[in-house]
């Protein structure tokens, strides 16, 4: 089974600030996702990248996979950007369910 | 298309009752995923099917807790008996193979 693991747990920031959070996962995946969870809200897919890197507005994901590394930036960070990121893995093809890192909860101060 | 929809949104069930969640998938996935997600436990897969047929249930906790998808557009998970611990946020989420993934807003269960 994947182990995943978030950090920081929980980060606050000023508006404007570059936000950078990690994500580490144990076994070999065929796909990592970032995915955004506002407070009381539903879950809304950021990301799915296999390799390299993608960018959608201010949000950019990258994924090493020799190391078993992704890392999720947001530049000129607001206070809108406030939710839990989590970051999950499928660790085989087809269509194998997602294991889920414990999150990190992002708040922004304006 | 309307995304995924799940129903009831909120629901408030005495221990030892019935309780039936429902989730209809976005049109042309094939895939189909209950997950769990809980304060302690974060989010949990429970059981995922593949063309309508399950695939993978070890997630499931208990033998209290079933799931079905009767067609391509439908699919319930059943809790009975409930229990106290059960109360979560159960989402449902939908996928083509190759794409991302499409949650639902999520059933808040509450068993007192």
């Amino acid at each position: 089974k994947n182990e995943v693991e978030q950090s920081p747990q929980n980060l606050t920031a000023q508006e404007g600030e570059f936000i950078t959070i990690n994500c580490s996962y144990s076994v070999g995946i065929s796909a990592l996702h970032w995915l955004q969870q506002h407070p009381g809200g539903g879950i809304v897919s950021l990301f799915m990248l296999s390799s390299g890197k993608k960018k959608h507005g201010r949000l950019i994901a990258t994924i090493n996979i020799q190391e078993k590394h992704s890392s999720l930036h947001i530049t000129a960070s607001h206070p809108r950007d406030s939710a839990v990121y989590i970051c999950a893995v499928k660790s085989g093809g087809g269509a194998d369910g997602l294991t889920f890192g414990k999150g990190t909860h992002l708040i922004i101060q304006p | 298309d309307a995304g995924v929809i799940q129903s009831p949104r909120h629901e408030v069930t005495e221990m030892g009752q019935e309780v039936t969640l429902r989730c209809k998938p976005i049109s042309g996935h094939n895939s189909l995923f209950w997950y769990r997600q809980t304060m302690m436990r974060g989010l949990e897969l429970l059981i995922y099917f593949n063309n309508n047929v399950p695939i993978d249930d070890s997630g499931m906790p208990e033998d209290r807790f079933s799931a079905k998808m009767p067609n391509a557009s439908f699919s319930t998970l059943k809790i009975q008996p409930s229990e106290p611990r059960d109360s979560a946020v159960y989402f449902c989420a939908s996928s083509n193979t190759n794409y991302g993934y499409t949650f639902g807003s999520g059933t808040r269960l509450t068993v007192v």
